[in-house]
C-alpha cells in the first residue's frame, strides 16, 4: 500500500526534553511538509523540503528542526526551546516541481502532548 | 503572503440539507484543493481544481475553481452524518512553488 505514515500517533514528552517525530512516504514523492494544528485552528505550516537535502523554513519553524537525509523520511524535532509544543503535528508529501504538482496527501497525524 | 478567507467558520445543518462553503483569496491560484479531516486524524483530499471556471463532482461533492481564479467554492448535496468534520481549501500558485496556503476550515455539524 503506498501512503504516508507518521508514528507514533500519542507521544507523551517531559517539559525539556527534545522529541523526533516519524514521518516515512513510500509515494516518490520528492516534496515533504510539517503542519502544526491547535484546536480549532487550522493548518500552520512548519518546515518544508522540495528535494532530499534542501529544507526551508516555513512561517513557525522557531523551536524546531528537520532532516532530509532520504527521499521517504522527513522527520521532525521538536526541541526544549518551543515554548508551546503540545499540538497535533502533520506531515504531508506532493509530487513536487518535477511533476508540475502541488497536491499534497497527509498522513494520520501525530498528537504531541508535553507535560 | 498568501490569506484565504474561509465561510463560514462552522455550521449546524439538518440531515439531508445541502451544504455550500467557500473560500477567498486576494491573490491569484493555480490550484485549488479541498480537504476533508475527521477529528484526531489527517486531512483527507476530496477535490483537486487545476483550471480557472473548472467544477468537478464526486459523488455528493461538488466543487468549482472561480473564473477569477480567487476563490472557490465547495457544495454538499444531501448531508448524512458522517458528513460531520472539518473542511479545509488549499490554494497554491506558480509564484509560491511547493507551498499551498490554507484556510481556517469549516466545521460542519450534521444532526439526524
Amino acid at each position: 500500500d503506498g501512503g504516508i505514515t507518521q508514528s507514533p500517533k500519542y507521544l507523551f514528552r517531559k517539559e525539556g526534553q527534545n522529541v523526533t517525530l516519524s514521518c516515512e512516504q513510500n509515494l516518490n514523492h520528492d516534496a515533504m511538509y510539517w503542519y502544526r494544528q491547535d484546536p480549532g485552528q487550522g493548518l500552520r505550516l512548519i518546515y518544508y523540503s522540495q528535494i532530499v537535502n534542501d529544507f526551508q523554513k516555513g512561517d513557525i519553524a522557531e523551536g524546531y528542526s528537520v532532516s532530509r537525509e532520504k527521499k521517504e523520511s522527513f522527520p521532525l524535532t521538536v526541541t526544549s526551546a518551543q515554548k508551546n509544543p503540545t499540538a497535533f503535528y502533520l506531515c504531508a508529501s506532493s509530487i513536487g516541481a518535477r511533476g508540475g504538482g502541488d497536491t499534497q496527501y497527509f498522513g494520520p497525524g501525530t498528537r504531541l502532548t508535553v507535560l | 503572503g498568501q490569506q484565504l478567507n474561509q465561510s463560514p467558520q462552522s455550521m449546524f445543518i439538518q440531515e439531508g440539507e445541502d451544504v455550500s462553503m467557500n473560500c477567498t483569496s486576494s491573490s491569484i491560484f493555480n490550484t485549488w484543493l479541498w480537504y476533508k479531516q475527521d477529528p484526531g486524524e489527517g486531512p483527507v483530499l476530496l477535490i483537486a481544481l487545476y483550471k480557472a471556471g473548472e467544477l468537478t463532482s464526486n459523488g455528493r461533492l461538488t466543487a468549482q475553481f472561480g473564473i477569477t481564479r480567487k476563490d472557490s467554492f465547495l457544495n454538499i448535496s444531501a448531508s448524512i452524518p458522517s458528513d460531520v468534520g472539518i473542511y479545509f481549501c488549499a490554494g497554491s500558485s506558480n509564484t509560491n512553488a511547493g507551498k499551498s496556503t490554507f484556510g481556517d476550515g469549516t466545521t460542519l455539524t450534521v444532526k439526524p
